[in-house]
């Protein structure tokens, strides 16, 4: 079974802070894909990153990183300097390699930037 | 770029009623998936179809069905509505993965809130 847990349910930070959400993830399977999503108030699922299981390359985008690694089964976000724009509710999630690439989703981390 | 279109945005239906939510994906895109998400909750996966047929099933309440046209857009049918079926249902669509291939990226529509009075 596959298994996502974020085990941060909420966060409070003052703009400009650097902020990290951490993701744990379980699989069986050799090959998979990992997913960070934001869900601003509004309520729509912003896409962020894909993550490869086999490329375990860190990845910056502005002010956003993702750091992965296999050997602790952990996918984090962080975010530089960040802004009251951030607030929102951010998950992780995860699809194996068989079957249909359904989603798995974690709990989800609130995150409140405050000015 | 066109995206997924799901209607309505927002139902309001009594306890026992039915309600049917659709939803329109990606041009091209031949995948659709079905997620419920309760008030304070994550995103579950209800069902999944490709190409007209179901590929796959999660927690979905036998009191829902769904399907896929040969346009490819998707109807989730609920009958006998509960207020535990208050929720955002989220659409989204891809294009199958071929054996051994790269996973494709599944879009998000912007959901539909139902509220079960």
């Amino acid at each position: 079974a596959q298994k996502v847990t974020q085990a941060q349910t909420e966060i409070s930070v003052v703009e400009k802070e650097d902020v990290t959400l951490d993701c744990v993830y379980e699989t069986r399977d050799t090959t998979y894909y990992l997913f960070w999503y934001k869900q601003p108030p509004s309520g729509e699922l912003v896409f962020l990153i894909r993550r490869n299981s086999f490329d375990e390359q860190n990845e910056i985008s502005g002010r956003y990183s993702w750091n992965f690694q296999k050997s602790t089964s952990s996918f984090n976000f962080t975010i530089t300097a960040s802004q009251v724009v951030d607030s929102a509710v951010y998950f992780c999630a995860l699809s194996g390699q068989g079957g249909s690439e359904k989603l798995v989703f974690g709990k989800g981390t609130k995150l409140t930037v405050n000015p | 770029a066109a995206g997924v279109i799901q209607s309505p945005r927002h139902l309001i239906k009594e306890k026992r009623e039915t309600a049917t939510l659709k939803c329109y994906p990606i041009p091209r895109h031949d995948t659709v998936y079905w997620y419920q998400q309760g008030p304070g909750q994550d995103p579950q996966f209800l069902i999944s179809f490709y190409e007209k047929m179901q590929s796959d099933k999660g927690s979905i309440p036998d009191r829902f069905s769904a399907q896929q046209f040969s346009d490819y857009h998707s109807e989730l049918n609920m009958s006998s509505l509960e207020l535990g079926d208050s929720a955002l249902y989220f659409c989204a669509s891809s294009t199958r993965r071929l054996a051994g291939g790269q996973y494709n990226e599944q879009f998000f529509g912007p959901g539909t809130r139902l509220t079960v009075l």
